[in-house]
């Protein structure tokens, strides 16, 4: 299984939105809503922030929104803060019934 | 509350077998649906999934690993042990357990690093 394909950076001023693209195939993200997104500070584990393609887990900021189309799940995020600047991963259940993460995308808020 | 935590070495040698334990609290692996994964994170990379082991004692693993790795667990202990050989200092990375239920790998340990060097 090759790792889901994100951008490798992307970057918004405080108060704008952006969007985070994860491209696998139908044997994984196109296949199943079982696409989660993490957020990861430096030095720190990664944090769930969306499950099952838009779910937000209790106590993640409604400011997070997640959404499928075919082979792409994306992750928004509005009104950009300072704190959101992190490092952002999605994965997918795939039809080999593992899990596989994207590359990973550095988020700048500038 | 939920909480895991990664122990073993932080340096093995080339060639070595690698066993890392993870040690939870605040569930129980015999509870239907639960399941205790591994992920890994070279320095500086992404993170990469590598095998999980549900309550049933079904084991999955990385396609890319399967022939390295071992993945066990002991409920009364509130354990789960990964068993990775020959490694290669490209095995270098800091190595997490999570929890899934309902919700794929919602609590992390806070990571171990490992790194493989002679």
């Amino acid at each position: 299984q090759s790792a889901l394909t994100q951008p490798a950076s992307v970057s918004g001023s405080p108060g704008q939105s952006i969007t985070i693209s994860c491209t696998g195939t139908s044997s994984d993200v196109g296949g199943y809503n079982y696409v989660s997104w993490y957020q990861q500070h430096p030095g720190k584990a990664p944090k769930l922030m969306i499950y099952e393609v838009s779910n937000r887990p209790s106590g993640v900021s409604n400011r997070f929104s997640g959404s499928k189309s075919g082979n792409t799940a994306s992750l928004t995020i509005s009104g950009l803060q300072a704190e959101d600047e992190a490092d952002y991963y999605c994965s997918s259940y795939t039809s080999s019934s593992t899990w596989v993460f994207g590359g990973g995308t550095k988020l700048t808020v500038l | 509350q939920i909480t895991l935590k990664e122990s073993g070495p932080t340096l093995v040698k080339p060639t070595q077998t690698l066993t890392l334990t993870c040690t939870f609290s605040g569930f129980s692996l015999s509870t239907s649906g639960v399941g205790v994964g591994w992920i890994r994170q070279p320095p500086g990379k992404a993170l990469e999934w590598l095998a999980l082991i549900y309550w049933n004692d079904d084991k999955r693993y990385s396609p890319s690993l399967k022939s390295r790795l071992t993945i066990t667990k002991d409920t009364s202990k509130n354990q789960v042990v990964l068993t990775m050989t020959n490694m290669d200092p490209v095995d270098t990375a800091t190595y997490y357990c999570a929890h899934l239920y309902s919700s794929p790998f919602d609590y992390w340990g806070q990571g171990t690093l490992v790194t493989v060097s002679s």
